[in-house]
């Protein structure tokens, strides 16, 4: 197996750009979590899907993102309009049970 | 609310002085605790699943053990590779008693192993 894929690797945007970031879980697997990591913040979890259905999206920060599952091998997460404080590194994981897998995450800056 | 503190933030080492890091945790209810491996530039790896207090688990110069506030990553002999952040989450049982697959976090602890 692959692992969990993400693209693009690095990602560098205007501000007020759409940005989509994009996830391919691992096979079977039945969660997909999307986090936020930055130096001050650690690792955030931002929306988690069950069997394609978002369960919490609690800590998406506000409604300029988004998240989507249309089915089992894909997910997305966008940002719409970014802004500099959106720079971070976004993974994304999967799990069956508690184990998370990661990908290696999408770097993003917002200038 | 649920909660994870690492300590320290930093440790520098030198190869084959022996050392533990420590993660602090607060949880309604414990369904299981994780140690991950995060080198630069790459996503989280993981390493351990503890379960309930007394459990210990071991890889290589690694091991991890469990009580019920605190687990510890024991790192015997540590060599440069073992250079990394080490990150604990800590996994809840859900409120109606079922599985609830969300890690909290805590910030890390960067570890430089030098030769």
């Amino acid at each position: 197996d692959a692992g969990v894929i993400q693209s693009p690797r690095h990602e560098v945007t205007e501000m007020g750009q759409e940005v989509t970031l994009r996830c391919k879980p691992i096979s079977g697997h039945d969660y997909l979590f999307w986090y936020r990591q930055t130096m001050m913040r650690g690792l955030e979890l931002l929306i988690y899907f069950n069997n394609n259905v978002p369960i919490d999206d609690s800590g998406m920060p506000e409604d300029r993102f988004s998240a989507k599952m249309p089915n089992a091998s894909f997910s997305t997460l966008k940002i719409q309009p970014s802004e500099p404080r959106d720079s971070a590194v976004y993974f994304c994981a999967s799990s069956l049970g508690g184990l998370h897998t990661f990908g290696s995450g999408t770097r993003l800056t917002v200038v | 609310e649920d909660q994870v503190t690492q300590s320290p933030e930093a440790l520098r080492l030198q190869e084959g002085e022996s050392s533990s890091l420590n993660c602090s945790y607060t949880v309604s209810g414990l369904r299981g605790l994780f140690w991950y491996r995060q080198d630069p530039g790459k996503g989280p790896e993981f390493l351990f699943t503890l379960y309930s207090a007394g459990e210990e688990k071991e890889k290589e110069r690694l091991k991890a053990t469990l009580t019920k506030k605190e687990s510890f990553l024991h790192i015997t002999a540590p060599k440069p590779e073992d250079s990394a952040t080490y990150l604990c989450a800590v996994q809840a049982i859900g409120r109606l008693g079922g599985g609830y697959n969300k890690l909290i976090f805590g910030a890390g602890t960067r570890l430089a192993v030098h030769p």
